[in-house]
């Protein structure tokens, strides 16, 4: 089956710092990635479309400037989180898509970044 | 606009015992429904997903799920639930006027007592 690795799996830093967040298919091409984000005990929030060759497409409240979105090839989508403060805390999941028939391919989930700010 | 709406944040159920958790879904054409599994501190893994073609569908480790498009339903469900199968439970949808992007359900947390 399809995977979705993502790095680092936990990271831990200091408020005012930035982390990336790597999210690669390993055996099959991701012409689009999706980043969300979980908090304890609750359902998972999208942030980003990220379509590879061009710009995130970001959901309404999530500020582009702070996460960092690139997906420079069909196997790669990396998320930065720019000078990171302690809210920014969270578990932070990818998932990579097929070209196709828009909803019906299935979106594969990374197993997820733990961040934790300082 | 697409929702999902998942009844019950807590089921528990005893070993052995049939599992159902329910999920009902809002969408404004014939949707995409997925069903995933997510344990502890891990990403989630597709059980099963209904794209219009058999209404009943089965998915991994004796899950199915039938699409009741009068009740605008998509409730999953295990004749014996394993201890293994406690675990968090997401329903999603998608449909094409929204890029493909999917509508996580809150969750429901499922419980399996020995």
């Amino acid at each position: 089956g399809a995977v979705v690795s993502q790095h680092p799996s936990r990271v831990i830093c200091k408020s005012g710092t930035s982390v990336k967040i790597e999210c690669r298919s390993l055996d099959f091409q991701a012409t689009t990635m999706f980043w969300y984000r979980q908090f304890p005990k609750q359902s998972l929030m999208l942030m980003a479309t990220s379509n590879e060759g061009s710009k995130a497409t970001y959901e309404q409240g999530v500020e582009k400037d702070k996460f960092l979105i690139n997906h420079a090839s069909l196997t790669l989508s990396t998320l930065t989180v720019t000078s990171a403060h302690p809210e920014d805390s969270s578990f932070y999941i990818c998932s990579a898509r097929t070209q196709g028939l828009a909803g019906g391919e299935t979106q594969y989930f990374g197993p997820g970044t733990r961040l934790l700010v300082l | 606009a697409q929702s999902v709406t998942q009844l019950g944040s807590h089921v528990s159920v005893s070993e052995g015992a049939l599992v159902l958790l329910r999920c009902n879904y809002s969408s404004s054409v014939p949707p995409y429904l997925f069903w995933y599994v997510q344990y502890p501190n891990q990403g989630l893994q597709l059980l099963l997903k209904y794209t219009s073609a058999a209404t009943l569908v089965k998915g991994i480790n004796g899950f199915e799920a039938e699409f009741k498009k009068s009740e605008t339903s998509f409730h999953l469900t295990k004749p014996s639930a394993h201890m293994s199968d406690a675990a968090e439970y997401f329903c999603a949808v998608t449909d094409n006027t929204n890029a493909g992007k999917s509508t996580f359900g809150d969750g429901t947390t499922l419980t399996v007592k020995p």
